[in-house]
């Protein structure tokens, strides 16, 4: 149990152009989702927090205007990456939590490339 | 100063060794570790989860604690070839619903 899917698994886009990327918990319903960024050898580090229904709250330096995220199921939570650059290029990851639960589980990631 | 340090590695070692992968961190604030196991071009596995001070044991795996020293430990036996992967550390506050700061991550690799 606990599966988080996302889609696209890679995508490349040209400079200037939006893209959407989808995560969803598959068998749990996700109170919390957690999109974070991964660079080539480097942590993880956390750009939003999501809540079922709300606004979702960004981390210092996260451009929330660039970078808009919706989560208005239980199960899917969007990531738009809005005008890309190529310093947009990464590794996207998102995480869900189940209310009540403390643990997050990760979905496989969402290899972007922006040309 | 980050608030959690790990060596990057990468880490080399062969098949049946015992691995010592290790954080530390600064923020006393935080009561809750974890280790997550990821595979290239994949998204983190929990693989330990520990609260108190201590060793817990998995099979394979034992994560040790030590909150006086802010130190924490992952042990792997018998490692495996399988067992190469990014190991992150992770941790977070007292509030049980707080973010996760994760390590930079250690690539180990085990050879056969």
């Amino acid at each position: 149990g606990a599966v988080v899917s996302q889609h696209p698994s890679r995508v490349i886009c040209k400079s200037g152009t939006s893209v959407k990327i989808e995560c969803r918990s598959l068998d749990f319903q996700a109170t919390t989702m957690f999109w974070y960024r991964q660079f080539p050898k480097k942590s993880l580090m956390l750009m939003a927090t999501s809540n079922e229904g709300s606004k979702a709250t960004y981390e210092q330096g996260v451009e929330k205007d660039k970078f808009l995220i919706n989560h208005a199921s239980l199960t899917l939570s969007t990531l738009t990456v809005t005008s890309a650059h190529p310093e947009d290029s990464s590794f996207y990851i998102c995480s869900a939590r189940a209310w009540g639960s403390y643990e997050q589980y990760f979905g496989p990631g969402t290899r972007l490339t922006v040309t | 100063q980050k608030e959690v340090e790990q060596d990057p590695g990468p880490l080399s070692v062969p098949e049946g060794a015992i691995v010592s992968l290790n954080c530390t961190y600064s923020n006393s604030a935080f009561q809750y570790f974890m280790w997550y196991r990821q595979y290239s071009r994949k998204g983190p596995e929990l693989l330990m989860y520990t609260y108190s001070s201590g060793n817990k044991e998995d099979g394979r795996f034992t994560a040790q604690v030590d909150k006086s020293s802010k130190y924490i430990s992952l042990f792997i036996r018998d490692s495996q070839p399988s067992d190469s992967a990014t190991y992150l550390c992770a941790m977070r506050g007292g509030t049980s619903y707080g973010k996760l700061t994760f390590g930079q991550g250690t690539i180990l690799t085990v050879h056969p």
